[in-house]
């Protein structure tokens, strides 16, 4: 079948550095993408990868390992906004995105 | 530009009601997605229209319903509802839809279902 596995929560300092791992498995690989979600709002778009590697933009970094069936999203000097939950999304080979349950990101001064 | 609108913002309704939920996506996008989230079970996709057509489906039964019109406003239909269907319904508008997957889409604000 297909599967997101991702952390339930975890925990980080302001102004800290925090990696959230997400591991998939489909049946075929059009991308990964990661979404943030603050509570009560709509997700928005973080970034999305095709190809083996690092994609930085600012202060977040999205990697992808297509023979390992793993991306993590890492998140550099924390900010207090940036407690959300944080979506791992896998598109397989119909072109339909696979969700994990989510990471709720803890900030803490 | 404005958002992706979805209306109503909050809805209760009664077991065996049936609803019907809106979703005006960007102005220029042409592809609507629908979603159910519920709290632990992430987002499970329930249908994609691009123009018109319904493109692609996910695994939800026939009670879930859904259809676009050509100003590309989508809504979704639950017939004979159930407690399960309590979720946030969310819709996403893009462009091209998933078949451009490099293409950003937009999340409206969602629909929360009560049944009761």
């Amino acid at each position: 079948g297909q599967n997101i596995d991702q952390p339930t929560e975890m925990t980080a300092t302001e102004g800290a550095i925090v990696q959230i791992n997400c591991t998939y498995q489909t049946s075929g690989f059009n991308g990964l993408f990661w979404y943030q979600q603050h509570a009560g709002e709509a997700p928005t778009f973080l970034s999305y990868n095709v190809l083996d590697g690092l994609e930085e933009k600012g202060r977040f970094s999205s990697f992808l390992s297509r023979s390992k069936g793993y991306s993590y999203l890492l998140l550099k000097e924390l900010q207090m906004k940036d407690s959300a939950s944080y979506l791992c999304a896998a598109m397989d080979s119909n072109y339909q995105l696979i969700w994990g349950a989510g990471t709720k990101l803890i900030i803490k001064p | 530009k404005a958002g992706v609108t979805q209306t109503p913002r909050y809805l209760i309704k009664t077991r065996g009601q049936q609803v019907t939920l809106s979703c005006s996506p960007i102005s220029g996008h042409r592809s609507v997605s629908w979603y159910q989230q519920t709290p632990g079970q992430g987002l499970q996709f329930l249908f994609e229209y691009f123009s018109e057509t319904q493109r692609n489906k996910g695994n939800f039964p026939g009670r879930f319903s859904g259809r676009q019109f050509s100003n590309s406003r989508s809504e979704m239909n639950v017939s004979t509802l159930e407690l399960g269907d309590s979720a946030l319904y969310l819709c996403a508008s893009s462009l091209y839809g998933q078949q451009a997957p490099n293409t950003e889409a937009f999340f409206g604000q969602g629909t929360r279902l009560t049944v009761v």
